[in-house]
């Protein structure tokens, strides 16, 4: 089982561009949660996507968006970059829409820097 | 508005100690809390969750209370090794999960 995979590792992007980043969750896990975690900060909840939709969001700008296929994979989609989205972004999914007492599971995450 | 506090300094010990983190909140009632490891660069790794109704839990090295009335969380480490040094987050669930910012131990040979 390789876990959450998360692509790409690293990325560098220019202030007012877009920028993709792609999610991979664990094998039989249905839903993905994403999180963007500066230097020295806990990570901060985006949203969360289960049965291909946007079920819960956190206090993000619409610049960021995402979507989830049909195998459960997942894309985080932010536009007009600020170089205040530099950060990690980091990927987590889990079982049964994230109810419940299940623990969430990781990516390695992927590391933004706008310049 | 909901707010989870994690000991802000980074937490410096010897080996063999038991290293004490705590994790304090306001403004919210979770179902279950949970403690996770992060290492620098890395995703975190999830170590134990807590339900409201239980006061303590415990995995090998690892123990953590949960007090509803004071709202806080302590998370420790027996015996301590090198190899614990890390960020360790609490969270808080309810759907998402609410982190902290993060407890930065640091073990001395």
């Amino acid at each position: 089982d390789a876990g959450v995979t998360q692509s790409p590792t690293h990325l560098i992007k220019t202030r007012g561009q877009q920028v993709t980043l792609r999610c991979s969750p664990k094998s039989g896990h249905d839903t993905v949660s994403w999180y963007q975690q500066a230097l020295g900060q806990g990570p901060q909840f985006i949203f969360q996507y289960y049965e291909e939709e946007e079920r819960q969001r956190g206090n993000f700008p619409d610049r960021f968006s995402g979507h989830q296929f049909p195998n459960y994979s997942s894309e985080l989609n932010v536009n007009a970059l600020l170089l205040g989205d530099s950060a990690l972004y980091l990927c987590a999914s889990s079982l049964a829409g994230g109810q419940g007492d299940t623990e969430a599971f990781f990516g390695q995450g992927t590391r933004l820097t706008v310049v | 508005s909901q707010k989870i506090e994690q000991n802000s300094e980074a937490l410096n010990i010897q080996e063999g100690k038991t290293a004490t983190l705590t994790c304090n909140y306001t403004n919210y009632s979770p179902a279950y809390l949970q403690w996770y490891r992060q290492d620098p660069g890395r995703g975190p790794v999830f170590l134990l969750l807590i339900r409201e109704n239980e006061k303590e839990k415990r995995k090998e090295r690892l123990k953590v209370t949960f007090d509803t009335t004071l709202k806080q969380s302590l998370f420790h480490i027996t015996a301590s090794q090198p190899a614990d040094s890390a960020t360790y987050l609490c969270a808080l669930k309810g759907g998402k999960l609410i982190f902290g910012q993060g407890t930065e131990l640091s073990v001395k040979p």
